[in-house]
């Protein structure tokens, strides 16, 4: 079965700062790894995805993630912290083999401090 | 209105009740999913359709949960006799097919009382 876990519920950070949200992934095959946002009274946006291609994946608002097999993660990664990232992070894995249903880590808030 | 528009936005419900949640996909998409978040949680897999058929529903967590989309357009979760424990917020996501990416609704939030 996959799964994913999100190492931290809660990460702060001040504004100009690196950000790192950190995800393990469990799976049998090679997943397809996403990571959303969720903005408070906003739908869930897809940040990037992974597919097999490059193992370094950049995203929109300049975001990345990085896929390593050997350490089974795909942790989260931004040079700088801006107030607007201060929001709910989903780590997430895709049952590609079946329905693509997605499978959603338990999130981890992002606070940005100016 | 590209987006999936669900709602009502917001139900509140008396336990035991029966509610309908309407979504709406992005017109033309033939994937469509339903799943719930609870308060604090990552938002769980309910069931998916392919156009007008339900191919998954493993997720619903009992028979008082049902899902239809009978022209293979718009879908309604319904949820009989409602209880407390199915408050959450309920979401739809649509995608253009398999293995592209799903476009989420936002949500509808049902408390029960």
């Amino acid at each position: 079965a996959q799964s994913v876990t999100q190492l931290d519920s809660h990460v702060s950070v001040s504004e100009g700062t690196p950000v790192l949200l950190r995800c393990n992934y469990s799976s049998s095959y090679s997943p397809s790894l996403f990571w959303y946002v969720q903005h408070p009274n906003k739908g869930l946006q897809l940040l990037l995805k992974y597919t097999s291609a490059a193992t370094l994946v950049k995203g929109i608002n300049g975001f990345e993630a990085e896929f390593k097999k050997s350490e089974t993660s795909f942790h989260l990664t931004k040079p700088s912290a801006h107030m607007s990232d201060a929001a709910e992070y989903f780590c997430v894995v895709s049952d590609s083999r079946g329905t693509d249903k997605l499978i959603f880590g338990t999130g981890t808030r992002l606070q940005v401090f100016p | 209105g590209a987006g999936v528009s669900q709602s009502p936005r917001y139900k509140v419900a008396k336990r035991g009740q029966d509610v309908a949640l309407r979504c709406d996909p992005i017109s033309g998409h033939v994937s469509l999913f339903w799943y719930q978040q609870a308060l604090g949680q990552g938002p769980e897999f309910l069931t998916y359709f392919q156009n007008e058929a339900q191919l998954d529903k493993s997720g619903l967590p009992s028979d008082r949960f049902f899902a239809e989309r009978p022209e293979g357009s718009v879908s309604t979760l319904k949820i009989q006799r409602t209880q407390q424990e199915d408050s959450a917020v309920y979401l739809c996501a649509s995608s253009l097919q398999a293995n592209t990416e799903a476009f989420f609704g936002q949500g509808t939030r049902l408390t029960v009382v």
